[in-house]
Parts: structure tokens; sequence; C-alpha cells
């Protein structure tokens, strides 16, 4: 699986929109690129997930750039409860659905 | 529906002893991952289960095993404790044993938080 960096933390203020950046310079053309949040003391959480195009669901926005080389997730109105660490993965089809590296993340801090 | 389930929750145990973690899939899953997280650190990968096989293993020592059972629940046990096993331990289950392009997601349990003294 291709390697991510992502900042080590970031603040964001309540209500506005969170962008959180990942590189993934290594990508390969089968590999996906998958958010997961993790509140503080809890399991990680799936966000989202994208191949090339742009996606979109109820939590969060995944913007991929054309080259696929990185990515940014988007929380249009952070909240409070945004408040946590946020890893960004990539994992190709076909492989081991279990295994998934994860880095250390970026530690998002929503303040009011 | 429930979640994955772990128990339990926290423990505490004195360097040397034994443990046994438990994990519960949810229902329909058939893979079964463990991971470690040390605090400050992401979660790393210790081994998957798929139809009570071990279909991959990360870099931990042998005292590090792990089963499945018929009903897909996993038993994560480690032996010789070292100060250094402390960590919160995940289990993780996903529906098959290979991602395709519209799965991959994992569930994860809330996690045993391992204290050894």
């Amino acid at each position: 699986d291709a390697k991510t960096t992502q900042p080590t933390s970031m603040d964001c203020a309540e209500g506005r929109a969170a962008n959180l950046p990942c590189n993934h310079s290594t990508i390969s053309g089968n590999e996906y690129v998958y958010w997961y949040r993790q509140i503080h003391s809890q399991g990680p959480q799936y966000i989202i997930h994208g191949l090339k195009n742009n996606e979109t669901n109820e939590m969060a926005s995944l913007i991929i750039t054309e080259d696929r080389k990185s990515s940014t997730l988007i929380l249009p109105h952070a909240t409070l409860r945004d408040t946590a660490v946020y890893y960004c993965i990539v994992r190709a089809v076909n492989t081991n659905a279990g295994k998934s590296t994860f880095g250390d993340g970026t530690t998002l801090t929503v303040k009011p | 529906d429930a979640g994955v389930t772990q128990s339990p929750t926290h423990l505490i145990k004195t360097r040397g002893q034994h443990v046994t973690l438990r994990c519960s899939p949810i229902s329909g899953h058939k893979s079964v991952s463990w991971y470690q997280q040390v605090l400050g650190q992401g979660p790393q990968f210790i081994f998957q289960y798929y139809e009570k096989e071990e279909r991959g293993r990360g870099n931990f020592p042998d005292r590090f095993s792990a089963r499945q059972f018929p009903n897909y629940s996993s038993e994560l046990n480690v032996n010789a404790l070292l100060l250094g096993d402390s960590a919160l331990y995940l289990c993780a289950s996903s529906p098959s044993r290979l991602t395709s392009g519209d799965t991959g997601e994992l569930f994860f349990g809330e996690g045993s938080r391992l204290t050894v003294l």
C-alpha cells in the first residue's frame, strides 16, 4: 500500500469548513483513498473513500487531484464533535480487506 | 444491528502474564482483523482471519497469536506480557476477505485497553 503524509495537527473554527490534506504521491492506479476518524477513546470510524472522482456523503466530501497524488477531506460545517484524529489510508483493490496501514493521522481540533 | 463488540474493555496485567481478548464481528461479516494502537500513534495491523484461517500477519512477535471460531468471533492471545504491550487493542470486521471497489470499509470495535505493570 502507498505511503501517506498528513499534517500532525490542525485547528478549525466551529461552523467553518475543515480541509484536511493528504499526500499520497506514490499511489498506484488500483489504489483507493480511504478516510477514517477516531474520536478520543473510540475505535476508528469510516468516513469516505474514492478512486479518482470527487465523492460526497452525509459526513464529508473527498477531493482527489487529477494526478491522484493528493487529496483533501472536507468537513463543510465543522462542529465540536468533529474534534478527532483523521487518518488517510491508501488501499488497493482485491487485496487483504482486513489489513490497512495507518499513519499517525491529523489531530483536528474544532474550537468554539 | 449490533456493531463489533470487544471484551474486556479495560484490563490490567503484570509483566510475564498472559491475556486473552475477545471480539464478535458484525453479523454476516466473516473477516476479523486485530490492531494494536499505542498511545499517540495510529493503529498497527496484527492479524487478519477469514473463514477460521490466518490470512495476514503484521510485524509482531510470536507471543501474539489469534484464532477465529466457526461463528466468526475471534480471540487475540498475548503471552509473556511486556510493558510495551500496553495499548488499545482494536478489532475490525469486514464482509469479505478481499477489497473491491465498493467495499474495503472496516468496522471497528471500541477496543480493549490493556495496561501492563
